[in-house]
């Protein structure tokens, strides 16, 4: 069975542009969360969602926005890029958003910002 | 504020060596407490949950425990392919002001050589 899969696996932009990650669930799972991870750092939540609704939300400027689709894969953009967004992207998927969940991770976007 | 503490940073140990990697937490009403693997450049990956103090779990070389207040990741006679960063996500219920979103520390690098 596929792993969670996301894309794109690097990426650079310049200061203030916007970017799009994308993610794919396992099959059957339905929450996606997103986390940021910067080097030599532990990962940092940013969105959980569960059901095409968002069921949390980290401590992020609203230049970070997500959304699912129905077929439960999910979008995370960043508009207007700073030096700081340089980090590894990760998405996880659970069944559901519940206690003693455990999340499957994808490999991360590594985005680096110039 | 949850918060949860790993240490070492970083540890160096010689193949066969055995060792405990930490993780301190403050929480109330933890509902969980997980353990994953991060190789460089790749998503973490989970190996273990604990519930409530006293647990253990096993898995090859890795033994985790849970006291109210830490757990412990001990190393049983190491390889170099344990070599990774081990990270430590603490959960807490709604009940307590939780939200189910695992809170990560920053992680412990291993490295063991042959």
């Amino acid at each position: 069975d596929a792993g969670v899969t996301q894309s794109p696996t690097h990426l650079i932009k310049t200061r203030g542009q916007q970017v799009t990650l994308r993610c794919s669930p396992i099959s059957g799972h339905k929450s996606v969360s997103w986390y940021q991870q910067v080097l030599g750092q532990g990962p940092q939540f940013i969105f959980q969602y569960y059901e095409k609704e968002e069921r949390g939300r980290g401590n992020f400027p609203d230049r970070f926005s997500a959304r699912q689709f129905p077929n439960y894969s999910s979008e995370l953009n960043v508009n207007a890029l700073l030096l700081g967004d340089s980090a590894l992207y990760l998405c996880a998927s659970s069944l559901f958003p519940g206690a003693n969940e455990k999340l499957f991770f994808g490999s991360g976007t590594q985005l680096s910002v110039l | 504020e949850d918060q949860v503490t790993q240490s070492p940073e970083a540890l160096r140990l010689q193949e066969g060596e055995s060792s405990s990697l930490n993780c301190s937490y403050t929480v109330s009403g933890l509902r969980g407490l997980f353990w994953y693997r991060q190789d460089p450049g790749k998503g973490p990956e989970f190996l273990f949950t604990l519930y409530s103090a006293g647990e253990e779990k096993e898995k090859e070389r890795l033994k985790a425990t849970l006291t109210k207040k830490e757990s412990f990741l001990h190393i049983t006679a190491p390889k170099p392919e344990d070599s990774a960063t081990y990270l430590c996500a603490v959960q807490a219920g709604p009940e307590t002001g939780g939200s189910y979103i695992p809170t990560f520390g920053r992680g412990t690098s291993l490295i063991v050589h042959p």
